[in-house]
């Protein structure tokens, strides 16, 4: 059955850096994209970014672009979140969640979800 | 695209319909709209998209609706289940968008 685990989550100081992680497992992982979405505590589902799965299409919000970057592995069927320069307001639950589309430009919305990681950020 | 639902709180019993809407500030293109279910501590789930085609195993008793700038969710004979908080999402541009959120909850 398809699967996504979230880690790497915790507390961080503002201004630090933090690297999330997502491990796939029970599909093709170089066939589809996957998406990271936050959900600050309380609050609404905010899109943060995709790196699709042949590399070629790398969008972010414009709340973390210059900021986060995703990566994938393809050896380890995960894909990783680099957050850097970390704000208060980055302060939220990150999920990652599958894109069922093969063609990017019908993709967009999410199947599978993992159960999240929270990410705190205070000093 | 901004994403407004309405109402924010929707207070029904079991066995009545509910009417979720979602209005974009602009046309969502090809009807790329989806709906999400999400309970308490627990990730979305997907219940429709294409604007009206519903997710692998979602009952039958969920129905999306609409087009352009206007979109609905109605679910019809309310289940214990299904009182949670529904989003719309748009991913007609490159950039994805959320709704706010309608809360559904017990009356």
């Amino acid at each position: 059955q398809v699967q996504l685990v979230e880690s790497g989550g915790g507390v961080v100081q503002p201004g630090r850096s933090l690297r999330l992680s997502c491990g796939t497992s029970g599909f093709t992982f170089t066939s589809y994209g996957v998406h990271w979405v936050r959900q600050p505590p309380g609050k609404g589902l905010e899109w943060v970014g995709i790196l699709w799965y042949d590399g070629n299409y790398e969008y972010y919000a414009d709340s973390v672009k210059g900021r986060f970057t995703i990566s994938r592995d393809n050896s380890k069927n995960t894909v990783y979140l680099q957050m850097k320069s970390l704000r208060v307001e980055d302060t939220a639950v990150y999920f990652c969640a599958r894109d069922p589309e093969k063609y990017f430009d019908t993709s967009g919305y999410f199947d599978y979800w993992g159960q999240g990681t929270l990410v705190t950020v205070s000093s | 695209i901004v994403l407004t639902q309405s109402p924010g709180t929707l207070s029904l019993s079991p066995g009545q319909t509910a009417t979720l809407s979602c209005r974009a500030s602009q046309a969502v293109a090809t009807d790329y709209l989806a709906w999400y279910q999400q309970k308490p501590g627990q990730a979305p789930r997907l219940l429709i998209y294409g604007a009206s085609s519903r997710a692998t195993g979602i009952p039958d008793r969920f129905s999306g609706s609409g087009s352009r700038t206007d979109f609905t969710l109605t679910i019809s004979r309310l289940e214990p289940e299904d009182f949670a908080v529904y989003y719309c999402q748009q991913y007609g541009k490159t950039i994805l968008t959320f709704g706010g959120g309608t809360k559904v909850e017990i009356k």
